[in-house]
């Protein structure tokens, strides 16, 4: 199995931080990568797929970058709806595996 | 727009069958792939396995053992069985669509919450 992992498991940040999560895979694994963003209660959502590419109507402060085995997902400017908890998957072999997550929370 | 939507009893037996549905709204369930993610109450996220329309599945070895996942072409649903459940198995279960074989999931049921308790 790809492992993937993420760091930090949790950070707290102000309105207007840029933030930045990564997710290490113990493989190669070409842009097969994807970052959700989940709240409490409800169900992962998809922001960037193929590593660097946005989802239709997620706000462009949301970005996607990749260096070898390491992927990055960086949120320019912190709003106040982006506190919730961030996941990583890889999807370029089965079983298809997530990273920890990372809790973003309001300091 | 297309919609998932998980169903099931929420409440499951040790050493029983858990079995969930997921339908499908807005759009077929033909030519795409489906899968079955589940998260422990406070915990993250565990794949558990993938059917295409056409019936071929994949399932995470972890629970290969237990898993069966059918789909239903006719009725636009998709199930999930896991048997012999244990406490460890408690989890908001989700269902969700893969566009292609090497894709990630796209769009996700809102999830449904089983517990497994005597």
């Amino acid at each position: 199995d790809i492992q993937m992992t993420q760091s930090p498991s949790s950070l707290s940040a102000s309105v207007g931080d840029r933030v930045t999560i990564t997710c290490r895979a113990s493989q190669g694994i070409r842009n097969d990568l994807g970052w959700y963003q989940q709240k409490p209660g409800k169900a992962p959502k998809r922001l960037i797929y193929a590593a660097f590419s946005l989802q239709s109507e997620v706000p462009s402060r949301f970005s996607g970058s990749r260096s070898g085995t390491e992927f990055t997902l960086t949120i320019s400017s912190l709003q106040p709806e982006d506190f919730a908890i961030y996941y990583c998957l890889q999807h370029n072999s089965y079983p298809r595996t997530f990273g920890q997550g990372t809790k973003v929370e309001i300091k | 727009q297309v919609q998932l939507q998980e169903s099931g009893p929420g409440l499951v037996k040790p050493s029983e069958t858990l079995s969930l549905t997921c339908s499908v709204s807005g759009g077929s369930i033909s030519t795409y792939h489906w899968n079955w993610i589940r998260q422990p109450p406070g915990k993250g996220l565990e794949w558990i396995g993938h059917i295409f329309s056409s019936g071929s599945t994949t399932y995470n070895p972890s629970l290969r053992s237990r898993v069966t996942i059918s789909v239903y072409t006719s009725k636009n649903q998709f199930s999930l069985k896991l048997s012999s459940v244990t406490a460890a198995d408690t989890a908001v279960y989700y269902c969700a669509r893969q566009v292609a074989f090497g894709d990630d999931f796209d769009i996700w049921g809102q999830g449904t919450l089983v517990t497994v308790s005597s």
